[in-house]
């Protein structure tokens, strides 16, 4: 099994930078990922870690530390279209049906930007 | 690429009542679909695995013969919630795994059920 632990809520200032922490428990890691979910949206897919230190994208980047079980989604230049949930998902080696590595979901951070 | 539709967007029906839920990959073929079950304020979980042409996967708690999973082609899964229940109300979102890239999954944009 995995277990999966997130802040449940944060706030930032338009413009500045926010880091959301995301701890996890696995037995067969194969893989992080970051999901920014809207309200009433599916998440769409940001960024992916499987070997440990930084991945960059544009104003966001995901940390990983495979020894500690740690990921953090750094988000810059924070815009108020921002304010979103984002959810830390770990792919497990464990329980693959058919070729399909299933993703267990934390119960994501709900970022809200101000002014 | 790699677009993912459900259908339908939202629905309303009344308890005992069958309601499907279709996932299409647009343009790619998919092999292995995931459902997923979202209620307010909680994070996706994961309810099954469907895998073309055979038997769905369903997760420890999810009842396999409320919740029919088929996978009959490449591009299509659908989901059946039979004889529901307002606490089957949820956002359902399923996802395909396209096999290039590391980030396997793209999820549909879920389908809000509503039981009355």
């Amino acid at each position: 099994g995995q277990n999966i632990d997130q802040p449940t809520e944060m706030t930032a200032t338009e413009g500045a930078i926010v880091q959301i922490n995301c701890t996890y428990q696995t037995s067969g890691f194969n893989g992080l990922f970051w999901y920014q979910q809207h309200a009433g949206e599916a998440p769409t897919f940001l960024s992916y870690n499987v070997l440990d230190g930084l991945e960059e994208k544009g104003r966001f980047s995901s940390f990983l530390s495979r020894s500690k079980g740690y990921s953090y989604l750094l988000l810059k230049e924070l815009q108020m279209k921002d304010s979103a949930s984002y959810l830390c998902a770990v792919r497990d080696r464990e329980g693959v049906t058919g070729g399909g590595n299933k993703l267990t979901f934390g119960t994501g951070t709900q970022l809200k930007v101000e002014l | 690429g790699a677009v993912v539709s459900q259908h339908p967007s939202w629905v309303i029906c009344k308890s005992g009542t069958s309601v499907k839920i279709e996932c299409r990959s647009l343009d790619f073929q998919a092999t292995t679909m995931f459902w997923y079950r979202q209620f307010p304020k909680q994070s996706l979980m994961l309810m099954a695995t469907s895998n073309e042409g055979s038997k769905a996967t369903y997760e420890q708690g999810v009842e396999k013969d409320k919740f029919l999973i088929n996978h009959a082609s490449l591009t299509l899964s659908t989901l059946t919630v039979t004889s529901a229940h307002p606490e089957d109300s949820s956002f359902y979102i399923c996802s395909a795994r396209i096999r290039t890239g590391p980030h396997e999954q793209y999820f549909g944009p879920g389908t809000r059920l509503t039981v009355t």
